[in-house]
């Protein structure tokens, strides 16, 4: 079957950083992604990965290992504002998305 | 860009009634859209992928003469939840794709149903 695991929750101090990490197995493979979903809102999209390696965008990046079955997302210079759940979805070979159940980030001053 | 609406943002009708939920992507042609249920603290579970004039796919579970979908265009999907019970109150969220070459997935704002 396919799975994708991820911690439930986190906790992590303002200013710090933190790593969310995701494992996965899927029948095929057509990119990593993360998103942020603040409670009662829609998910929002944070990265993309199909190639092994690390990809950053200003605060946030992503790392990826195929061979591995894994992932990381890593948020720098925490701010109160980042406290929310972060989703890891791994596209399958039919282009769909399998969801996580998400790691629900908290920041504390 | 890469915008997409949902309406009504929530909602509340009693047991028993239909309830019509409209996704429309705003600033682009969407090919596939995508309708997620979510429950509280859990997380995104797809319902149905439907593409553009044909009929929706279903998940598994998934019961189709009760969430009906209809995707007339390429930028409007509908969802109706039929004889509507307390237990399909839930978070909505659909999400739309341009086709198979974009792997971005646009999310709506979601549709909150509650069913007394």
């Amino acid at each position: 079957g396919q799975n994708i695991d991820q911690p439930t929750e986190m906790t992590a101090t303002e200013g710090a950083i933190v790593q969310i990490n995701c494992t996965y197995q899927t029948s095929g493979f057509n990119g990593l992604f993360w998103y942020q979903q603040h409670a009662g809102e829609a998910p929002t999209f944070l990265s993309y990965n199909v190639l092994d390696g690390l990809e950053e965008k200003g605060r946030f990046s992503s790392f990826l290992s195929r061979s591995k079955g894994y992932s990381y997302l890593l948020l720098k210079e925490l701010q109160m504002k980042d406290s929310a759940s972060y989703l890891c979805a791994v596209m399958d070979s039919n282009y769909q998305l399998i969801w996580g159940a998400g790691t629900k980030l908290i920041i504390k001053p | 860009g890469a915008v997409v609406s949902q309406h009504p943002s929530w909602v509340i009708c009693k047991s028993g009634t239909s309830v019509k939920i409209e996704c429309r992507s705003l600033d682009f042609q969407a090919t596939t859209m995508f309708w997620y249920r979510q429950f509280p603290k859990q997380s995104l579970m797809l319902m149905a992928t439907s593409n553009e004039g044909s009929k929706a796919t279903y998940e598994q579970g998934v019961e189709k003469d009760k969430f009906l979908i209809n995707h007339a265009s390429l930028t409007l999907s509908t969802l109706t939840v039929t004889s509507a019970h307390p237990e399909d109150s839930s978070f909505y969220i659909c999400s739309a794709r341009t086709g198979t070459s974009d792997y971005e997935q646009y999310f709506g704002p979601g549709t909150r149903l509650t069913v007394t």
